[in-house]
């Protein structure tokens, strides 16, 4: 089955810095790759994704690239803020067999003042 | 229009109590699945459902079983409780059988199991 690493595990940068975090894959099936972000104590959310038919794609401070050949994939953060101070874990998932989700083990961001 | 919902929001069993975690969606979605979630793993998806009468495992469906009688929900049973099944359970659904539509999460659920 599918596995996905994630890393670093925590990452803490000063507000208005970038951030990074980054993932690979094993199964080069995988077509859909979305992230997630988790405030304490809440569900997680949906905040970008990526199909593997495209190589980058933006919304605002946050976009994803992709790298097919590597089996990797990023989340961009620019010009952090506080609210941005979350988990945020990244996905893989392939068409059939359920269109089962395999998440990354999650990456704890702090962004200071 | 509510969403996923999940009852209780906290639960403390003791081991080898049985228990069913509620879930309930009102968007007319195919697709749910349940995860669960323990510090430094990530969610791993535990049982999902394509629709109705129609159910399969996931990456860790020991202890746990399910069924899906209606669209709308979506029950995860823990037949005799251990320690080990202390997670938060989070529910999830989405519209569609692309793998692209997006998955909505529920609120979760807190067990604790003594």
């Amino acid at each position: 089955g599918e596995n996905v690493e994630q890393h670093p595990s925590t990452l803490s940068v000063q507000e208005g810095d970038s951030a990074v975090i980054k993932c690979t894959y094993s199964d080069s099936a995988s077509n859909y790759f979305p992230w997630y972000k988790q405030e304490l104590g809440k569900r997680p959310q949906l905040i970008i994704d990526i199909r593997s038919n495209v190589g980058e794609k933006k919304d605002q401070r946050i976009a994803v690239t992709l790298n097919k050949t590597a089996k990797h994939f990023s989340l961009h953060i620019t010009e952090t803020q506080p609210e941005d101070s979350a988990v945020y874990f990244c996905a893989a998932s392939q068409r059939g067999g359920g269109n089962k989700l395999t998440f990354g083990t999650g990456t704890q961001l702090k962004v200071e003042l | 229009n509510a969403g996923v919902t999940q009852t209780p929001k906290f639960q403390v069993l003791k081991t080898g109590q049985s228990m069913t975690l509620q879930c309930a969606q009102d968007m007319n979605h195919e697709y749910m699945s349940w995860y669960r979630q323990d510090p430094g793993m990530g969610l791993r998806l535990i049982h999902y459902s394509v629709g109705a009468g129609i159910t399969d495992q996931g990456e860790v469906p020991n202890g746990y079983n399910v069924s899906r009688s209606t669209t709308e929900d979506f029950p995860l049973r823990l037949l005799s409780a251990a320690p080990s099944q202390t997670s938060v359970y989070f529910c999830a659904s989405k519209g569609g059988r692309e793998v692209w539509d997006t998955q909505y999460f529920g609120p979760g659920t807190r067990l604790t199991v003594l």
